[in-house]
């Protein structure tokens, strides 16, 4: 069936280290991908998203690109903040819902 | 609105007692959805509306949920009898339209606890 598969979090960087969070999916055709990000105490928002294979998507100085080959959708991120600490959710898009994944907490630390 | 608003924020309930939490979309928006996310879980799909048509409740867990949007705005999510597993975050989110290109503006949930 249709599901998406993060890496195991939390995942814990110092300020300005590299950042992927790898995610792959299985599902019929070909969807739309997305990140969402969901802060501590908050809803979830909209990071960026892809709608085609090699798309990128990007925001905020992270980038995910659609690889159809390999069914994937990493984050990434050159170089991380405190600010960016949060639970970050790999989603695709089938003909109307959204499938997530179990999401991936990231603490950066000063 | 601006945004998806959801109330109450919070809710405790004890266990055989029913609830209602409602979703007020983003104005214009066609696409309703309700989800259900778990501690340390991802959410998890409900239910789905176009316009006042609830065209798939395939997540609804048991007969206890029920949801319902009948003018194509406000939607509201019932559980009856509630019980200790119902306890969770629900989300609700619009979306412009339907179809796979668009992503949607979740709300900041309804956080039942259930004692």
């Amino acid at each position: 069936g249709n599901s998406v598969t993060q890496m195991e979090g939390p995942v814990t960087l110092s300020e300005e280290a590299f950042l992927t969070i790898n995610c792959t999916y299985t599902a019929t055709g070909y969807p739309s991908l997305f990140w969402y990000v969901q802060y501590p105490g908050e809803g979830l928002q909209l990071l960026l998203k892809a709608t085609k294979a090699d798309d990128k998507g990007s925001n905020k100085g992270f980038e995910a690109t659609y690889r159809k080959e390999t069914t994937s959708f990493h984050l990434e991120k050159g170089s991380v903040q405190v600010s960016d600490s949060a639970v970050y959710f790999c989603a695709f898009r089938g003909y109307s819902t959204l499938t997530f994944g179990k999401g991936t907490m990231l603490l950066v630390s000063p | 609105g601006a945004g998806v608003s959801q109330s109450p924020r919070y809710k405790v309930a004890k266990r055989g007692q029913d609830v209602a939490l409602r979703c007020d979309p983003i104005s214009g928006h066609v696409s309703l959805f309700w989800y259900q996310q778990a501690l340390g879980q991802g959410p998890e799909f409900l239910t789905y509306f176009q316009n006042e048509a609830q065209l798939d409740k395939s997540g609804l867990p048991s007969d206890r949920f029920f949801a319902e949007r009948p003018e194509g705005s406000v939607s509201t999510l019932k559980i009856q009898r509630t019980q200790q597993e119902d306890s969770a975050v629900y989300l609700c989110a619009s979306s412009l339209r339907g179809g796979t290109v668009y992503g949607y503006t979740f709300g900041s949930g309804t956080r039942l606890t259930v004692v």
